[in-house]
């Protein structure tokens, strides 16, 4: 079955760096994807969201793109700060379907 | 505050006891989720609501079991014939049904022993 996914399950960054976190989607009919942020214990929270008519979005801080050639989404986040560690997801959702899918996270330790 | 509120944070359980989760919203929503998250997955939904007095079965509802009496509620009874209850269960409502974006309550952690 066609489904969401991420390359790498824990990113390491420095404190001030740029961090990237890659999404694959497999389903070409996806026309809705959003990031969440969980920290330890709590429940997601939403980032930033993109629908597939755009290529990319900016928010505070984080940068969503799409490539819908490679089927690829990736959340940028600026500066990375100590409060951005957490475990990052992302879910994909068609019109046929209606309901969110969600990827199994990657796990952002931000370093000093 | 608006938000959702889930009851209560840890849970514990002996085998074969039935137990409900409980989730408060305050936000107006039309619709109404429940997932189970596992480490290393992604969240595997078990039941939502689209409206008042109707839910549909997600991916995963075996052994669970819900209600929606009011709007602003929507309790999820763990049952025995759950086979692998332990987990940490995402309640999450969207302002209508139809609505991409859906907001999470902090979760309840349960531990069946």
């Amino acid at each position: 079955g066609e489904s969401v996914g991420l390359h790498l399950p824990t990113l390491s960054v420095q404190e001030g760096d740029n961090s990237i976190i890659n999404c694959a989607y497999s389903n070409s009919a996806s026309d809705y994807f959003i990031w969440y942020k969980q920290e330890s214990g709590k429940g997601p929270q939403f980032i930033i969201d993109i629908r597939s008519n755009m290529d990319k979005r900016q928010g505070q801080r984080v940068t969503v793109l799409l490539n819908k050639t490679v089927k690829h989404l990736s959340l940028q986040i600026a500066a990375t700060q100590p409060g951005d560690s957490a475990v990052y997801f992302c879910a994909e959702k068609g019109a046929s379907w209606g309901k969110l899918q969600f990827g199994a996270g990657t796990q952002v330790v931000v370093t000093p | 505050d608006g938000g959702i509120t889930q009851s209560p944070k840890y849970l514990f359980r002996k085998e074969g006891q039935n137990v409900t989760l409980s989730c408060e919203q305050n936000l107006n929503h039309d619709a109404m989720y429940w997932y189970r998250q596992d480490p290393g997955q992604g969240l595997r939904l078990i039941y939502y609501s689209q409206i008042v007095n109707d839910f549909q079965k997600g991916d995963i509802a075996e052994g669970y079991s819900v209600s929606r009496e009011k709007k602003e509620s929507f309790p999820l009874t763990v049952t025995s014939a759950q086979k692998n209850p332990t987990a940490f269960y995402l309640c999450a409502s969207s302002i209508d049904p139809g609505a991409d974006e859906q907001y999470f309550g902090p979760g309840t952690r349960l531990t069946v022993t």
